[in-house]
């Protein structure tokens, strides 16, 4: 069975710092693996997703996103965070050949201050 | 119209009453699903419509019933539900025979059961 644990519910930072938000994953194969976001009333919105092809993953509005197997791990930065940053953010994980059941994290929420 | 449309965006419906939601995706898509995100839950898969057959059905209730009449809609029909059903529901397409092929997702019908 697959599973994704984002650490941390809420995440604080301050304008124009490192956004750093961790999520790791349990699969028993390679997976596939994606960050979404979310804003409010607004349905989830792809950042980035990760398909071997490369471990270092750069998706929309300036994340990125970095694939370590040694570690399970998936997290996701940016190296200076907006305002327009502030939203909630989801990892998920899906198996290859499971059609497109995905497997979500519990998401953090970031708030970016002044 | 482009990428998923749900609709209505807000519900509001006795637990007597019958009601549905519907999304629409203009992508070109082959398979469909309905998540439902609760208040400090992950998202729950509730079904999956893979080239218009239902593979997946995660124990849903059936107050809650599906329809997919084709590659481009799906419905998901209400009925007699309870409070602890309030949730945004979200509709979502993907390309089933791409591996990596992420979901699209529509921005969410927002019901309130009372």
């Amino acid at each position: 069975a697959q599973s994704v644990t984002q650490l941390g519910s809420h995440v604080s930072v301050s304008e124009g710092a490192l956004v750093l938000l961790r999520c790791n994953y349990s699969s028993s194969v390679p997976p596939y693996l994606f960050w979404y976001v979310q804003y409010p009333n607004q349905g989830l919105q792809l950042l980035l997703k990760y398909t071997s092809a490369a471990t270092l993953v750069k998706g929309i509005n300036g994340f990125e996103a970095e694939f370590k197997k040694s570690e399970t791990s998936f997290h996701l930065t940016k190296p200076s965070a907006h305002m327009s940053d502030a939203a909630e953010y989801f990892c998920a994980v899906k198996k290859a050949t499971s059609y497109g059941k995905l497997t979500f994290g519990q998401g953090t929420i970031l708030t970016v201050h002044p | 119209e482009t990428g998923v449309t749900q609709t209505p965006r807000h519900l509001v419906m006795g637990m007597t009453n019958k009601k549905s939601l519907k999304c629409e995706q203009h992508l070109g898509h082959n398979a469909m699903y309905w998540y439902k995100q609760s208040a400090k839950k992950p998202l729950e898969l509730m079904f999956v419509y893979s080239l218009e057959e239902r593979v997946e059905n995660n124990s849903v209730p059936s107050r809650f019933s599906p329809e997919c009449p084709n590659s481009s809609h799906l419905f998901l029909h209400l009925h007699t539900l309870q409070p602890e059903d309030s949730a945004l529901y979200l509709c979502a397409s993907s390309q089933v025979t791409e591996d990596n092929s992420p979901l699209h997702f529509g921005n969410g019908t927002r019901l309130t059961v009372t």
